[in-house]
């Protein structure tokens, strides 16, 4: 089963207004990563953000963690028509083995 | 250049076929890794290599086997090809940082498998 989970599936908004997607897990985790696809292409590494940190900037973007409640979310700022595309969250764990799983991604539409 | 470069970028095979698809790069990275990805299911890890001499299995490996050739190849088998493993295969680099660290994965462009 996925460990962790994007919502919404899909979000459509108007270019300046603000995007926030968010992502579930199951199990502890050691660090947690957000990526980026544009449409049939390979992903784009966006942030990560480590178990003990609880918010991480980059740009536009801005990721928080809360370990209590097991999820993040991703906040992009002042968005525009070029952010357009699917966003996943990745969760990494290490115990006897790597581990590191991927949601299913919400597709994000930003309108001109 | 790419730094991470995937062969083929497209192929289409027919049922019990086998088939390989290659990845290799030039970012020095020690770690390789397999992926597919379906509609509506994300990405799911095949198999993945912390070293040239380390093979791991991930969450959906049977009907796949891997080749670390060097340090820069990594090449997914598909030993007979079956419909359900028409995808979209990417691969994957990242650095060693130690456990717990985190690394950053650099994807490939992607290769899509049609399995008729």
């Amino acid at each position: 089963s996925q460990q962790g989970e994007e919502d919404p599936q899909a979000l459509s908004i108007q270019e300046g207004e603000n995007a926030t997607m968010n992502c579930s897990y199951k199990t502890s985790i050691n660090n947690l990563q957000w990526y980026r696809q544009n449409s049939g292409r390979g992903l784009v590494h966006l942030i990560l953000i480590r178990s003990n940190e609880r918010e991480k900037h980059s740009g536009r973007l801005r990721v928080t963690l809360d370990t209590s409640k097991k999820s993040s979310s991703l906040l992009i700022t002042a968005s525009r028509a070029a952010d357009t595309a699917s966003y996943f969250c990745a969760t990494v764990t290490w115990g006897s083995n790597y581990k590191l799983t991927f949601g299913k991604g919400t597709l994000l539409t930003v309108n001109p | 250049d790419a730094d991470v470069t995937q062969t083929p970028r497209n192929r289409i095979t027919k049922t019990g076929k086998r088939i390989m698809l290659e990845c290799s790069q030039t970012k020095g990275h020690d770690r390789m890794y397999w992926y597919r990805q379906d509609p509506g299911l994300g990405l799911r890890l095949i198999y993945y290599s912390f070293d040239v001499k380390d093979i791991n299995k991930g969450e959906i490996s049977d009907g796949y086997s891997v080749s670390r050739q060097a340090q820069a190849k990594f090449s997914l088998s598909l030993e007979s090809a079956i419909p359900n493993q028409t995808a979209l295969y990417f691969c994957a680099t990242s650095d060693r940082t130690g456990q717990g660290a985190g690394e950053t994965q650099y994807f490939g462009p992607g290769t899509r498998l049609l399995v008729l």
